[in-house]
């Protein structure tokens, strides 16, 4: 059974990069049946994708913070991270990581696993 | 983009049926899954691929999805089903989450 651990920083400045690192243990991240995923939640609102990335590297992003974000891979420490620059108030949520188990065509991926999330709050 | 649209709230008495809906252009054509997340919880995975339940699932929750709607639909629903829920569905390679449905069960 996998476990994710979110880690990081819980305060930051506008304008300040957010830096969280997801710790995957119970598997491998290197597992070819799972993509890796950072979702974020607002205080008191819905779920926000932010994006996923494969082992070797490949990555999507929600295009509305493409601009914003880089997810990174560190097989040999068994970690994914984010980050996003030039944080405002409207960044500050809870962050979760995710495994994304499936096979095959993205319409089978799920989101099978997740962290227990960490809340960044943006204030000055 | 693609947008998945769900009831904010929705109320029902313990024992009764709750249907959570999921609205989405030609939203039959993609599977669909459904998070329950418990108030200061993480979401957890009720529903994949439509209609598949993962282990350690309860057998009242089940998924159906066809034509521009899928539903979630819990059958004897009891006071620990009280949680919000969302739907997800993949638009390309983008992942796309409804804006959530606040279950009351009272």
């Amino acid at each position: 059974q996998l476990q994710l651990q979110e880690s990081g920083p819980g305060q930051l400045k506008p304008s300040e990069t957010l830096s969280l690192f997801c710790t995957v243990s119970g598997g491998s991240i290197s597992s070819s049946s799972y993509y890796w995923g950072w979702i974020r939640q607002p205080p008191g609102k819905g779920l926000e994708w932010i994006g996923s990335i494969y082992y070797t590297g490949g990555t999507y992003y929600n295009p509305s913070l493409k601009s914003r974000v880089t997810i990174s891979v560190d097989t040999s420490k068994n970690q994914f991270s984010l980050r996003l620059s030039s944080v405002t108030a409207a960044d500050t949520a809870v962050y979760y990581c995710a495994a994304i188990y499936g096979s095959g065509s993205w319409e089978g991926y799920y989101f099978d696993y997740w962290g227990q999330g960490t809340l960044v709050t943006v204030s000055s | 983009s693609y947008e998945l649209t769900q009831p904010p709230s929705l109320s029902v008495s313990p024992g009764q049926t709750a249907s959570i809906t999921c609205s989405g252009d030609k939203l039959g054509d993609k599977y669909v899954c459904w998070y329950q997340q418990r108030p200061g919880q993480s979401p957890v995975l009720v529903i994949c691929q439509d209609y598949k339940r993962p282990s350690g699932i309860r057998e009242r929750f089940s998924g159906s999805n066809s034509g521009n709607t899928a539903t979630l639909t819990i059958s004897g629903t009891q006071a620990m089903d009280e949680a919000d829920y969302y739907c997800q569905a993949w638009d390309s390679s983008t992942v796309v989450f409804g804006g959530g449905t606040k279950l009351t069960v009272l």
